[in-house]
């Protein structure tokens, strides 16, 4: 079985602060991890992924997250806030032994102050 | 570079009656999928399709059905539409190597059933 926590349903930053995201999973196998950005009346896009190889991944806009075992957590963080990353984030998990279907989290929205 | 096509954009339906949600992709990909997003839920998964002429089930199939009319297209079908089923869905599709790939997804169908 596997499932996604994302910790705060809604997060509010000052433009040029830091953003930090939280997604902790449950997998009972090495994971898969994924990022993905919703804005406003559109589908979801990769921001970055977590496939096994280097344990900090960058992707796009900035962002990065860091995959911790120890902490089953896979957070997501830009370290200056832009006014165009105001948007709702979703954490996924899948894994092969789940036929590589996705579980997502509930979702961050993500609201940045000028 | 079309991606991931649904159609409609919008819908409204009664109580009762029937309906058809299309998806395309020309990524040439073998997995599709149908996702439903509540608010404050994230996405859920209605059904999967891991290649042509296959379909499984997902977290939320009830009340619904699929069709893996061929590689590029997968319907989902409401028979006797519910105010439950109000909801945004989306196709996705990812590539060769799922579980690890990314998934594509559509520009999402919002349903209202009243």
């Amino acid at each position: 079985a596997q499932s996604v926590t994302q910790l705060g349903s809604h997060v509010s930053v000052s433009e040029g602060a830091l953003v930090l995201l939280r997604c902790n999973y449950s997998s009972s196998v090495p994971p898969y991890l994924f990022w993905y950005v919703q804005y406003p009346n559109q589908g979801l896009q990769l921001l970055l992924k977590y496939t096994s190889a280097a344990t900090l991944v960058k992707g796009i806009n900035g962002f990065e997250a860091e995959f911790k075992k120890s902490e089953t957590s896979f957070h997501l963080t830009k370290p200056s806030a832009h006014m165009s990353d105001a948007a709702e984030y979703f954490c996924a998990v899948t894994s092969p032994s789940n036929a590589g279907k996705s579980t997502f989290g509930d979702g961050t929205t993500l609201t940045v102050k000028p | 570079n079309a991606g991931v096509t649904q159609t409609p954009k919008f819908q409204v339906l009664k109580t009762g009656q029937s309906m058809t949600l299309q998806c395309a992709q020309d990524m040439n990909h073998n997995s599709m999928y149908w996702y439903r997003q509540d608010p404050g839920m994230g996405l859920r998964l209605i059904y999967y399709s891991a290649s042509e002429g296959t379909t499984d089930k997902g977290e939320v199939p009830n009340g619904y059905n699929v069709s893996r009319l061929n590689k590029r297209e997968f319907s989902l079908r409401l028979e006797s539409a519910a105010p439950s089923q109000t909801s945004v869905y989306f196709c996705a599709s990812s590539g060769p190597t799922a579980p690890n790939e990314k998934l594509f997804f559509g520009s999402g169908t919002q349903l209202s059933v009243l």
